[in-house]
C-alpha cells in the first residue's frame, strides 16, 4: 500500500527564517510522482512542485527547494526567507500508474510569525 | 485559462437530504476525481473518471455515493440521505491525463464544505 508520513503537525517561525517540512513515502512501485501542496485558508488546494522518481537532481524554484532521498524514501520541502503568505497546511502526496489517485500525508500546519 | 471550479461553496443539508456537487474541470482535462477532506486531515480519494468512463469508484464510502460525468466534462457528486458523518470538504481535481512529463499533475478546485445537520 502507499503512505506518505508528515511527521510534524504544527511548525511556527519567524517571518524571514526558514522552514523544512519532512516527507517519508512508502511504495513498491519503482516509477512513481512526489508532490508538494499549499492549502492557504481559502481551502483551495494549489501545486507547488513535482518530482519523477527516476530524477533524483534537487532543484530550487524561487523560494522553493527540496531534497529528494530515494534511499531514505524522502522529500523534504524548504521555504526560504518566510513570509506571511507563507502561512498555510503543506501536503505532501503520492501518484503512481495503476492506481490513479494521489495518497497524502496529514499536512503540516506553518505559521509565519510577522 | 480558467483553474477548476466547484459550486456550490458551502452546503448546509439536513440529514436524510440529498445533495448534489458540481465539478467543472480545465478545458481539455481528460482525468478528474474527487476527494473528501476531513477536518485536520489530508484529501482521500473517492473516485476517478477518464472521460465520461469511471474507472475507479473504489474510495466512494457507502452506495449512497455516486459520481457522473456523462459528456466527460463536467462531473457531479451524489450524496443521497445524508449523514452526519458526511461532513467534510469534497474537493475535485483535474489533470491532462495524456502522455508528458506534467501530464498527470492535478490541479484542484475551491472545494464544497458540506455540513449535514
Amino acid at each position: 500500500a502507499q503512505k506518505v508520513t508528515q511527521a510534524q503537525t504544527e511548525i511556527s517561525v519567524v517571518e524571514k527564517e526558514d522552514v523544512t517540512l519532512d516527507c517519508v513515502y512508502e511504495t513498491r512501485d519503482t516509477t512513481y510522482y512526489l508532490f508538494w501542496y499549499k492549502q492557504p485558508p481559502s481551502g483551495e488546494l494549489v501545486f507547488l512542485i513535482r518530482r519523477n522518481s527516476f530524477d533524483e537532481q534537487n532543484e530550487i524554484s524561487g523560494r522553493y527547494s527540496w531534497n529528494f532521498q530515494k534511499s531514505t524514501s524522502s522529500f523534504n520541502f524548504t521555504i526560504t526567507a518566510s513570509q506571511v503568505v507563507d502561512s498555510a497546511v503543506y501536503f505532501c502526496a503520492l501518484f503512481y500508474y495503476g492506481n490513479n489517485r494521489l495518497a497524502f500525508g496529514k499536512g503540516n500546519q506553518v505559521v509565519v510569525i510577522p | 485559462g480558467a483553474g477548476v471550479s466547484q459550486s456550490p461553496r458551502y452546503k448546509v443539508a439536513k440529514r436524510g437530504q440529498d445533495v448534489a456537487l458540481r465539478c467543472d474541470p480545465i478545458s481539455g482535462h481528460v482525468s478528474l476525481f474527487w476527494y473528501q477532506q476531513a477536518l485536520g486531515q489530508g484529501p482521500e480519494f473517492l473516485t476517478y473518471f477518464q472521460n465520461e468512463a469511471q474507472l475507479d469508484k473504489s474510495g466512494l464510502p457507502s452506495d449512497r455515493f455516486f459520481a457522473e460525468r456523462p459528456e466527460g466534462s463536467v462531473s457531479t457528486l451524489k450524496i443521497q440521505r445524508t449523514q452526519q458523518e458526511d461532513s467534510a470538504v469534497y474537493l475535485c481535481a483535474s489533470s491532462l491525463g495524456t502522455s508528458g512529463r506534467d501530464a498527470d499533475t492535478q490541479y484542484f478546485g475551491p472545494g464544497t464544505r458540506l455540513t449535514v445537520l
